[in-house]
């Protein structure tokens, strides 16, 4: 069964502009979390979908934003991006989001 | 969630067991200890988890105390591949939010 795949692996953008990035979750799963992972703030949630709805949300501004497709892959989304962005974001996705979470690679993104 | 504490570091021999200590003291009844790992720069590898009875996969074995206040992660031949940061998380059951502290660094030396 393939695992959680991430895409783009790597990013480089300019402060202000905005970024996505994709998730493509285990294949039956229906749960997809996002995280972020700083080397000051080491990995933090970012929030959770399940069945296209937002099912739980971390402590992170407005900026960041994410939405669940039907067939359960998910996007976030970052806009008006600052320096402190800079971060491994990952995801990872599981059945019922009740079980152990699979994580992708991630996506590295630099912000300029 | 109840909060997790480990040893920031440990070493160990390849060939040999590597123990990970974890400690949760004010763990509640319905939360249960997860370990994941984090080789350098890839994505949290989940391991094990368990709720009060000891657990054994493939990768690893699980020990909980009976007062349930701390465990230990067993890799049985840890190899050099082993060499990672290892997350002792207790997550209520139900929750689906993942709280990830420091962890240790396990440094498996030839």
């Amino acid at each position: 069964k393939a695992g959680v795949t991430q895409t783009p692996r790597y990013l480089i953008k300019t402060r202000g502009q905005q970024v996505t990035l994709s998730c493509s979750p285990i294949s039956g799963h229906r749960s997809v979390s996002w995280y972020q992972q700083t080397p000051g703030q080491g990995l933090q949630f970012l929030f959770e979908y399940f069945s296209e709805t937002q099912r739980n949300k971390g402590n992170f501004p407005g900026r960041f934003s994410g939405r669940q497709f039907s067939n359960s892959r998910s996007e976030m989304n970052v806009s008006t991006l600052e320096l402190g962005d800079s971060a491994l974001y990952l995801c990872a996705s599981s059945v019922t989001g009740e079980d152990e979470q699979y994580f992708g690679p991630g996506t590295r993104l630099t912000v300029t | 969630d109840a909060k997790t504490t480990q040893p920031p570091s440990m070493d160990c021999a390849e060939g040999r067991a590597a123990n990970l200590p974890c400690n949760h003291s004010t763990i509640s009844g319905n939360e249960y200890v997860y370990w994941y790992r984090q080789i350098h720069s890839q994505g949290p590898q989940y391991i094990i988890h368990g709720l009060k009875n000891n657990e054994t996969n493939e990768m690893a074995s699980l020990i909980i105390t009976e007062d349930r206040k701390s465990s230990t992660l067993i890799l049985p031949h840890a190899t050099l591949r082993d060499t990672a940061v290892y997350y002792c998380i207790v997550r209520v059951g139900g929750y689906s939010t993942l709280t990830f502290g420091k962890g240790t660094m396990l440094l498996v030396s030839p």
